[in-house]
């Protein structure tokens, strides 16, 4: 079964660089969440997009922005980026239209390094 | 809003012996809950999930967790440890119609030969 797909999985920058995150949910998902996993860390919940539209906030830092496209990937742009930018940014996407709860899958990651 | 404990940060059992991981949740309501395994660097896979129903839940590699309202636990468990199973595992808890699953700070599995 096709999964959550991420690119890059990958990715160093230096400081006050940009970096961008794509994500590719499951096929049929309409639902896209994003998290960042310090080192050491448990995932922490940044945003997340309904039908192209933002539905939640989390602990998204002001220089990060995200947007879910018409064809439901999902980018997030990272700007400024600081040392403690660096982590492990999962995607997830789950599916309303299933009903009932909504099951995140979750991707394999990005590995973001700032130096 | 809900939130999870693992009260453990780091545990070391002997291969072959058994294994019983504690996750205690904070939520009005029914809770999902899930336990998730990630080796070192790599992605969540999840091991299995409890949303009604029976309250022992069987999954993946050999683990099972069961569901204890009255307690608010959620305590991942199996019989047999491999030293394939040192990793880190997450509990997590969501709610119907919330976008913002909240992940417990891990407890990281040593297996001892």
């Amino acid at each position: 079964a096709a999964g959550v797909i991420q690119s890059p999985r990958h990715l160093i920058k230096e400081k006050r660089e940009t970096a961008t995150l794509k994500c590719y949910p499951i096929p049929r998902h309409d639902t896209v969440y994003w998290y960042q996993q310090g080192p050491g860390q448990d995932p922490q919940f940044l945003i997340s997009f309904y039908e192209k539209m933002q539905s939640d906030k989390g602990s998204i830092p002001d220089r990060f922005s995200a947007q879910q496209f018409s064809d439901y990937h999902s980018e997030l742009n990272m700007s400024s980026l600081e040392l403690g930018d660096s982590a492990l940014y999962f995607c997830a996407s789950s599916s309303r239209l299933a009903g009932g709860y909504n099951e995140q899958f979750f991707g394999p990651g990005t590995r973001l390094t700032v130096l | 809003a809900q939130s999870v404990t693992q009260p453990d940060i780091h545990i070391t059992v002997s291969e072959g012996a058994s294994l019983e991981l504690r996750c205690n949740y904070s939520y009005g309501a029914t809770p999902y809950l899930f336990w998730y395994v990630q080796s070192p660097g790599q992605g969540l896979q999840l091991l299995l999930k409890y949303f009604s129903g029976d309250t022992l839940v069987q999954g993946i590699k050999g683990f099972e967790a069961e569901f204890k309202r009255s307690q608010s636990s959620f305590n991942l468990r199996k019989p047999s440890v491999h030293w394939s199973d040192a990793a880190e595992y997450f509990c997590a808890v969501g709610q119907y119609n919330n976008n913002d699953m909240r992940f417990g700070a891990g407890t990281r599995l040593t297996v001892k030969p």
